[in-house]
């Protein structure tokens, strides 16, 4: 199985809402992140959490908040976001620590809205 | 801070073409990866490259990373509308973290 999964695939919410998008790989994968990407432009890095520990935060905005329950899953809360947080969220996942490649599988992604 | 350039940023050509993409950076990488990226999709992982002048093949693919693994090139033979899609290489420095490219547009025109 070598799929990442994500759900919901869309999401329309106001600013004062609070939802979460979840993430699942079966890949026995250690590393599991999270991106932001805006039309035609690169992923951005947001999160990168490596053995359910979060190692890599990219100064993101305390209203995304990620939360990884055990190996396999992935969360990110979100709470009081803005218009401009409007883009596609990817979930990805690689594998273990120590090796010179970290081949990043991705998921589809969910497509949010922030009206 | 590292950056990977790539080029052209939009390419259009008629289905039976041969296109290269480039991309360029002033820092080492110790891997480099290429993904495809269609519309309201994940991008997905074409190949991973991690020797100075490794070369890859995939079908009609051909996949360079330069000599002093600071650029790579991705070169397509007899395009097919299939091929179509956003590429994105990316640049790996032995740690979780990749350094994506400015990404380059393609698209085949039947």
């Amino acid at each position: 199985d070598t799929e990442v999964t994500q759900t919901p695939k869309h999401l329309v919410m106001g600013m004062t809402n609070k939802k979460s998008l979840k993430c699942e790989q079966h890949m026995g994968h250690r590393a599991m992140y999270w991106y932001k990407q805006k039309a035609k432009k690169p992923p951005e890095l947001m999160f990168v959490y490596s053995y359910e520990k979060l190692s890599i935060n990219e100064s993101v905005p305390s209203r995304f908040s990620p939360e990884c329950p055990n190996s396999s899953l992935l969360n990110l809360h979100l709470h009081a976001l803005q218009p401009e947080d409007s883009a596609l969220y990817l979930c990805a996942s690689s594998q273990d620590s120590g090796r010179i490649t970290y081949e990043q599988y991705f998921g589809p992604g969910t497509r949010l809205t922030v009206t | 801070t590292q950056l990977l350039e790539q080029s052209p940023q939009f390419l259009s050509i008629q289905e039976g073409e041969n296109l290269t993409v480039y991309c360029n950076s002033s820092s080492v990488f110790s891997s480099l990866q290429w993904y495809r990226q269609e519309p309201g999709e994940g991008p997905v992982l074409l190949v991973t490259v991690v020797t100075g002048g490794e070369v890859k093949k995939l079908k009609r693919l051909t996949f360079q990373f330069g000599d002093a693994r600071k650029d790579s090139s991705l070169h397509i033979t007899a395009a097919q509308p299939g091929d179509t899609g956003l590429y994105l290489c990316a640049g790996g420095s032995g740690n979780e973290k990749l350094t994506f490219g400015t990404g380059t547009r393609l698209t085949i025109i039947p």
